[in-house]
């Protein structure tokens, strides 16, 4: 296992429009988590799977942004009606009970 | 107010100073992570500790449960250890891991 991967590395979309991002954590992982970076802030997290339960999610996670896991493995992150105030990097992480290993993100720029 | 502060915001040093950040945090954590961030985004998990210090190469890292305090040390640093480096700590959710919290990180430049 190559560790965690995310698709795509970057997306520019115009405000409005709908966009989709994957993770794929590591096989053996059960728990993954989204969080979310702006420049110049450290990241804040978003939303937390226990294999597919979505346990947790944040205050920051508008009505505009879902997330599924659906088989347990890996998940995707949807934000409708993009704003400009959404552009960020998308980060995702996974874990079994220890440290979380973080994808490379998602880069999201909202034209 | 941010529960998890960071020491300096941003550093510079020459190469093969030693370096010190700082991490401070009020909130209830089980562990600490330090982070490592290069331009383009991409995170690498540094250490992870609960109690005492851990050593991997240059990088030394120690935390004070009772103080809420954690420092990250670079021994001989390098330009190549210039990067963003961001603690961060797990709440406390009853379990030994949960959703991390994180400073704003501190972004160090190292120059030869």
């Amino acid at each position: 296992d190559t560790g965690v991967s995310q698709d795509p590395r970057h997306k520019i979309t115009k405000r409005g429009q709908n966009v989709t991002f994957r993770c794929d954590p590591i096989s053996e992982h059960n728990r993954l988590y989204w969080y979310r970076q702006t420049l110049g802030q450290g990241p804040e997290f978003l939303t937390y799977f226990q294999n597919e339960a979505q346990l947790e999610k944040s205050r920051l996670l508008s009505d505009r942004f879902s997330a599924e896991r659906p088989k347990g493995s890996f998940s995707t992150l949807e934000i409708q009606r993009t704003e400009q105030g959404d552009s960020a990097m998308y980060l995702c992480a996974s874990s079994g009970l220890g440290e979380q290993y973080f994808g490379p993100g998602t880069r999201l720029t909202v034209t | 107010k941010n529960e998890v502060e960071q020491s300096p915001q941003n550093l510079t040093a020459q190469e093969g100073e030693f370096i010190t950040i700082n991490c401070s945090y009020s909130v209830g954590i089980s562990a600490l992570h330090w982070l490592q961030q290069h331009p383009g985004g991409g995170i690498v998990s540094l250490f992870m500790l609960s109690s005492g210090k851990k050593k991997h190469g240059r990088l030394i890292a120690t935390i004070n449960i009772q103080e809420k305090h954690s420092s990250l040390h670079i021994t001989a640093s390098h330009p190549r250890d210039s990067a963003v480096y961001i603690c961060a700590g797990p709440l406390n959710y009853g379990g030994s891991q949960g959703n991390l919290i994180f400073g704003k990180g501190t972004k160090l430049s190292v120059k030869p």
